[in-house]
């Protein structure tokens, strides 16, 4: 079965562009999270997404929002790119009657200059 | 109250030892507890959960040991092997409510030597 894929995998940008990252969850897993991971720490809740509303939020400014679409994949976009934004972008999808039990894809690892 | 603490922040022990990880908590609300183990470059894998009302888990060659009146649990690996080496994140989350936020640990660097 496959698991959470991520696309793209690499991503390097700068101060002040516009990122889209693209998640698909687990087939079945109609949940999806967005964590971000900076370097040598543990992932930072962001968003939490199922029946294509926000169902929960991190700490993190408006710059960051999401959107599940009807196929339950989900799209995370950041505005005005900063440089401490450069980190690995995590998601992960959960069966909503488990919505803590959580699978992660590989991450997209985003550098901003 | 949101946080969880985890040590140490790294560990070496010889091939076939016991590496065991520690996480405290303070939210008591929380009652879903994971363990992921992350490669360099690959997200983090669960491993291993566990609820405040069991004492100890065990899946192969992890096992949780849970304290809920000390409000710690901890991660044992047991005959620890060199491809182990990775890092370990705890985790806390309110299983019975309606988001799956987790909040992680600052985790841990394993290292097993051969």
């Amino acid at each position: 079965d496959a698991g959470v894929t991520q696309s793209p995998t690499h991503l390097i940008k700068t101060r002040g562009q516009h990122v889209t990252l693209r998640c698909s969850p687990i087939s079945g897993h109609k949940s999806v999270s967005w964590y971000q991971q900076v370097l040598g720490q543990g992932p930072q809740f962001i968003f939490q997404y199922y029946e294509k509303e926000e169902r929960g939020r991190g700490n993190f400014p408006d710059r960051f929002s999401a959107r599940q679409f009807p196929n339950y994949s989900s799209e995370l976009n950041v505005n005005a790119l900063l440089l401490g934004d450069s980190a690995l972008y995590l998601c992960a999808s959960s069966f909503v009657g488990a919505l803590y039990e959580q699978y992660f894809g590989p991450g997209t690892r985003l550098t901003v200059t | 109250q949101q946080q969880v603490k985890q040590s140490p922040q790294s560990l070496i022990v010889q091939k076939g030892g016991i590496p065991i990880i520690n996480c405290a908590y303070e939210n008591t609300a929380f009652d879903y507890f994971p363990w992921y183990q992350q490669f360099p470059g690959k997200g983090p894998a669960l491993l291993i959960a566990i609820r405040p009302d069991v004492s100890e888990k065990k899946e192969g060659r992890f096992t949780i040991s849970f304290n809920k009146s000390a409000k710690q649990f901890s991660l044992h690996i047991m005959d620890s092997q060199p491809g182990d080496s990775a890092t370990y994140f705890c985790a806390a989350a309110l299983g019975s409510g309606n988001t799956g936020k987790l909040i992680f640990g600052q985790g841990t660097t394993l290292q097993v030597k051969p």
